[in-house]
């Protein structure tokens, strides 16, 4: 079982609609969970960063951690053609003073006209 | 404001060619990556350094060694180049920090590597 897991997609949506992403993870002790959106040849770039239980919002994204059953997602309003990239989850998996980062496959989402 | 820059953006090697990935931040972070990207495998961490002094094996450590030349610097070399280490090489560097804190990876703008 990979430590960070999601599906590859693609996700497609429509413009304007809701696209939902999700990321399951195997180690109950992480404690801080983090969205990358990476466009196509380009390097990552952080989105959203989470450390508690429930939701936390920031304009059209909000990401959701349920730690009882190891599970984040990151929600995306009024989906835009400009937030067609690959959406990367990542767990501080072990903890430590540097930030080891353990990254899922990423999902693919394209949000047509 | 350059933040972390990579060179080179592009690199074709024969197998059993030898080059050092030089990567730099200007952002006065102590800790410094290297992953690489393969598509269907994500971003793997093959070393990084938490401070400067120190380097510490990732995931995927065989065939690389590292060297953090000094705060700013952190550089991977392959030895002898193989056709599995073709991939796209990522640096990233954040500031220190324990647990949930400080823990945002900037990255550089990677580099392109094909070993034939």
């Amino acid at each position: 079982q990979k430590e960070v897991e999601q599906n590859s997609g693609p996700l497609s949506v429509p413009e304007g609609a809701i696209a939902s992403l999700n990321c399951t993870y195997s180690d109950r002790v992480s404690q801080s969970f983090f969205w990358y959106r990476q466009y196509s040849g380009k390097s990552p770039e952080l989105i959203m960063s989470i450390y508690s239980n429930g939701d936390k919002e920031d304009g059209r994204f909000t990401a959701q951690l349920n730690k009882a059953s190891q599970y984040v997602s990151l929600l995306i309003r009024d989906s835009q053609p400009s937030d067609s990239a690959t959406y990367l989850c990542a767990v501080n998996i072990g903890g430590g003073t540097a930030s080891k980062l353990t990254f899922g496959t990423g999902t693919r989402l394209q949000v047509t006209l | 404001n350059a933040g972390v820059t990579q060179t080179p953006k592009f690199q074709v090697l024969k197998t059993g060619q030898s080059m050092t990935l030089q990567c730099a931040q200007d952002m006065n972070h102590n800790s410094m990556y290297w992953y690489r990207q393969d598509p269907g495998m994500g971003l793997r961490l093959i070393y990084y350094s938490a401070s400067e002094g120190t380097t510490d094996k990732g995931e995927v450590p065989n065939g690389y060694n590292v060297s953090r030349l000094n705060k700013r610097e952190f550089s991977l070399r392959l030895e002898s180049a193989a056709p599995s280490q073709t991939s796209v090489y990522f640096c990233a560097s954040s500031r220190i920090g324990t647990g949930r804190y400080n823990e945002k990876l900037f990255f550089g703008s990677g580099t392109q590597l094909s070993v034939l």
